[in-house]
């Protein structure tokens, strides 16, 4: 069983702090995921990361694939009210042809205006 | 373009009973994945369709849950009879590329909040 590892679980910050959640497994993965979840909402996907190592940007959003794919890192620069939410990182397993999602358990953030 | 619904939004039942919820997913997507989120963790794949087929229900409680998706298109979960561990959020999820791509996106609905009393 492929398990992801997300610190911290909780996370409160004033808003315009920079902060940095991580997600690790002794797994490797094909490929991570981040998703942003609102109260009430289902998750929303905001970047998919594929190759060791590879680095992307979203606006304030900076997102990391360890080199050995077993870990993530996302970094928020002058984190905002609107930046509120629980971030899930997701690892796509191969399981054969069949990519299956494994999340875990997320980072709670809450951005205080 | 029209998301994932879900329906109902919330049930509220007693333990033993039964209950359903409903998914229709993006037009054109051919995968549909029900989830289960219990609160404080992360979403935990039940069943994976790709059209009216099963892909994966490895992780689906077979003596009491069930899930179909006759026509290809949407699709019903049901729980017979409810236990009080399944209080959680029922996600449904639709994707337009099948699961075997490492980069395949999922798309989400709201999802159903289950209470079991």
């Amino acid at each position: 069983t492929q398990l992801l590892e997300q610190s911290p679980q909780f996370l409160s910050i004033q808003e315009g702090e920079n902060l940095t959640v991580y997600c690790n497994s002794s797994s490797v993965f094909s490929s991570l995921q981040w998703y942003r979840q609102e109260p009430g909402e289902g998750p929303v996907l905001l970047v998919t990361v594929v190759t060791g190592g590879e680095v992307k940007k979203l606006k304030r959003l900076t997102f990391q694939f360890g080199d050995a794919r077993k870990d993530s890192s996302l970094h928020i620069t002058a984190a905002q009210p609107g930046d509120t939410g629980l971030y899930l990182c997701a690892g796509a397993g191969s399981g054969g042809s069949n990519y299956k999602l494994t999340f875990g358990k997320g980072t709670l953030l809450t951005v205080n205006p | 373009e029209a998301g994932v619904a879900q329906s109902p939004r919330y049930k509220i039942i007693e333990k033993r009973q039964s209950v359903a919820f409903w998914c229709n997913p993006i037009s054109g997507h051919a995968t549909l994945y029900w989830y289960q989120q219990i609160l404080g963790q992360g979403p935990k794949l039940l069943i994976q369709f790709q059209n009216n087929g099963v892909v994966d229900d490895s992780q689906l409680p077979k003596d009491r849950f069930s899930a179909e998706r006759l026509k290809g298109v949407d699709s019903t979960l049901k729980i017979q009879p409810a236990k009080l561990e399944d209080s959680a959020v029922y996600l449904c999820a639709s994707s337009l590329r099948g699961s075997g791509r490492a980069d395949n996106e999922q798309f989400f609905g709201p999802g159903t909040r289950l209470t079991v009393l």
